[in-house]
């Protein structure tokens, strides 16, 4: 059972690059979410999903796109990436309808844009 | 918006020693949850303590709510060096869809031998 897999664990991009952090879980859970970490801000959220082709914003969702086309896969792109956007992201997903909301994260993906 | 608010930002204190955390929030919530992370990895859920609770244990962590205050209080006894971590409560207050969490700055705990 590997749980919440999120890929690449590193990247290193150029101002107006495009690319795609990947999240897929095998739990069968219908929450998916995404964050971002900084310093001294804790955890942000992004986007989120409640279920497959049902996606919606977040605390910070500006520059950022997500789908949700299987239960298993939330991927999150960034189209033109800015130096705004280095961070640590964390994909997290929970089974919903339980009451509670308690999330499993990935191991985190540190994305930096120069 | 963040709602919770640990206190404090960081926190030293040498095994065997108790340590507290504390978390305010803002809004009315259903649950409260502590999660912890270590150093470059991702979060892991601690405990969880619904609206209608006071108090709640799990091994060695003692969490307690107090909704008039709109705060929250974690107790780690007898701690080791293992337990150096950040950690960070989570309500689920100000959610419109009622699944998003909402994480405070986190408490940075050092445990030294």
């Amino acid at each position: 059972n590997a749980g919440v897999t999120q890929t690449p664990k590193f990247q290193v991009l150029k101002t107006g690059q495009s690319m795609t952090l990947q999240c897929a879980q095998d739990m069968n859970h219908e929450y998916m979410s995404w964050y971002r970490q900084d310093p001294g801000m804790g955890l942000r959220l992004i986007h989120y999903s409640v279920g497959a082709g049902i996606t919606d914003q977040g605390e910070v969702p500006n520059g950022y796109n997500v789908s949700r086309s299987t239960t298993e896969d939330f991927p999150l792109r960034l189209l033109s990436a800015a130096p705004s956007q280095t961070s640590v992201y964390f994909c997290a997903s929970s089974l919903a309808g339980t009451g509670a909301n308690v999330l499993t994260f990935g191991a985190g993906s540190r994305l930096t844009v120069l | 918006s963040q709602q919770g608010e640990e206190d404090p930002q960081a926190l030293s204190i040498q095994e065997g020693e108790n340590a507290t955390m504390n978390c305010s929030y803002k809004t009315s919530i259903n649950n409260l949850q502590w999660y912890r992370q270590n150093s470059g990895r991702g979060l892991v859920h601690l405990i969880l303590i619904r609206s209608n609770e006071r108090e709640k244990h799990s091994g060695r962590l003692r969490v307690t709510l107090d909704t008039s205050k709109k705060s929250s209080s974690l107790l780690i006894t007898a701690s080791r060096a293992a337990d150096t971590a950040s950690y960070f409560c989570a309500t689920d207050g100000n959610s419109n869809s009622g699944y998003a969490l909402n994480f405070g700055k986190g408490t940075s705990l050092l445990v030294t031998p």
